[in-house]
């Protein structure tokens, strides 16, 4: 089974602080993704990764900024946390194109992040 | 830009119906559709794919259709449970990228 992990499965920071949320992978996928998820607002795409170092914009990237060093770990960065930033965050991975295209995402638990 | 509508934000269903949840999409022909199953603090899990030539498939007591011309997918759950009480999610490719572009989620309550 794949298992996607997440660092802190709840956070509490100050405005001002810079947040690191670490998400780790052990399927070997290429494709690695952040969201952040808001009542009414559903999913929305913060950045994402098909390869290591590589780093795509998604709809709502001002803010956040994102890290990938190694192929299983993809990190999201709030350089200075604001209270609008308080949300559920949530990582996710793919096979990418070895999955036949479908990217079929496998999500982790999840971060709640008061940001006070 | 693409759009994707879930027919409702809640639905209630008794014990052993049928539960049906709709998803349209605006915008787009997309090549395959997703479901995924949300429970409450926890992230997405993906239940089903469905693909542009398939009309339906089936999971046990899931069970998809994909109306292309309509532009619409039909979330069946046959003698539902209260266990099935989630918030389930329709997800589409994005035009031109190697990623999805997610529903907001109907939140299904199965009452016993």
């Amino acid at each position: 089974d794949v298992k996607v992990t997440q660092s802190s499965r709840y956070l509490v920071k100050r405005t001002g602080e810079k947040v690191f949320l670490e998400c780790v992978q052990d399927m070997d996928h290429e494709n690695m993704f952040w969201y952040r998820q808001d009542p009414g607002l559903g999913l929305r795409l913060i950045y994402f990764s098909y390869d290591v170092k590589m780093k795509e914009k998604g709809d709502i990237p001002e803010g956040y900024s994102v890290s990938r060093e190694k192929k299983e770990r993809f990190s999201l960065i709030l350089e200075s946390a604001s209270t609008n930033q308080t949300s559920m965050y949530l990582c996710a991975s793919s096979f990418g194109l070895a999955g036949g295209g479908t990217d079929t995402q496998y999500f982790g638990p999840g971060t709640r992040l008061t940001v006070l | 830009s693409q759009k994707i509508e879930q027919n409702s934000e809640a639905l209630n269903i008794q014990e052993g119906k049928t539960a049906t949840l709709t998803c349209n999409y605006t915008n787009y022909s997309p090549a395959y559709l997703q479901w995924y199953r949300q429970d409450p603090g926890r992230g997405p899990v993906f239940l089903l794919l469905i693909r542009e030539n398939e009309k339906e498939k089936r999971k046990e007591r899931l069970k998809v259709t994909f109306d292309t011309t309509l532009k619409q997918s039909l979330f069946h759950i046959t003698a539902s449970q209260p266990a099935d009480s989630a918030t389930y999610l329709c997800a589409l490719p994005r035009s031109g990228a190697n990623n999805l572009f997610f529903g907001t989620g109907t939140r299904l309550t199965v009452i016993p």
